[in-house]
């Protein structure tokens, strides 16, 4: 199975800050990664697909980055709703594994 | 628009088997697949398996001996059995839509149902 490694496990930014968070994959898996976020309560939400495809209706300050084994999520402008756990997702190879998940709270 | 709703009971005995349903409604069974995805209180998320839109099913290795995936098209609706269920299968079931032919991410998701195994 493709491990999926994220980092950091938790993060506490400032409004307005940028924020960036980590996923590692524990092979080559050509850019199939996606990004979900997840407010308390509710069911994932697609941020990014392909590593840098923004989904329909999610906000430009999200975007994607990465290649290989490396990949990222940044969050431009850090605003109060963007409260949320975040998460990887590797759709290359089954099992279709997600990271731990980063859990990001305002400071 | 696009919604998926799962239904099924909030509390099943070990060793018994779990049903849920998801039903779906802006789209159809024929032209998206359908996945489970589910997720222990406070954990991670673990992809469970799918229905294609052509019929065919695809199981998580880990769980394909216990897990069984159906449709009824007319219903607009897919199920999902699972067997033998353990403390450690407590978890919210989702279903997620796949935006794509086998594109094995999800752009959209049900609300999820809280199932707990407990005697």
């Amino acid at each position: 199975d493709i491990q999926m490694t994220q980092s950091p496990a938790s993060l506490s930014a400032s409004l307005g800050e940028t924020v960036t968070i980590e996923c590692l994959a524990s092979e080559d898996i050509y850019s199939n990664l996606a990004w979900y976020q997840q407010k308390p309560g509710k069911s994932p939400q697609l941020l990014i697909y392909y590593a840098n495809s923004l989904n329909d209706g999610v906000p430009s300050r999200f975007s994607g980055s990465g290649s290989g084994t490396q990949y990222s999520l940044k969050i431009n402008s850090l605003q109060s709703e963007d409260v949320s756990i975040y998460f990887c997702q590797q759709n290359y190879d089954s099992p279709y594994t997600f990271g731990a998940g980063t859990k990001l709270e305002l400071k | 628009q696009v919604q998926l709703k799962e239904s099924g009971p909030g509390l099943v005995q070990p060793s018994q088997t779990l049903s849920l349903t998801c039903t779906v409604s802006g789209f159809s069974l024929m032209d998206y697949s359908v996945h489970w995805v589910r997720q222990p209180p406070g954990k991670g998320l673990e992809w469970m398996g799918r229905m294609k839109y052509d019929g065919d099913t695809y199981y998580n290795s880990a769980l394909k001996s216990r897990l069984s995936i159906s449709r009824d098209t007319s219903k607009s609706q897919v199920f999902l059995k699972m067997n033998s269920l353990q403390t450690e299968d407590t978890a919210i079931y989702y279903c997620t839509r796949d935006p794509n032919y086998g594109t094995f991410y999800f752009d959209y998701w049900g609300q999820g149902v809280m199932v707990t195994v407990s005697s």
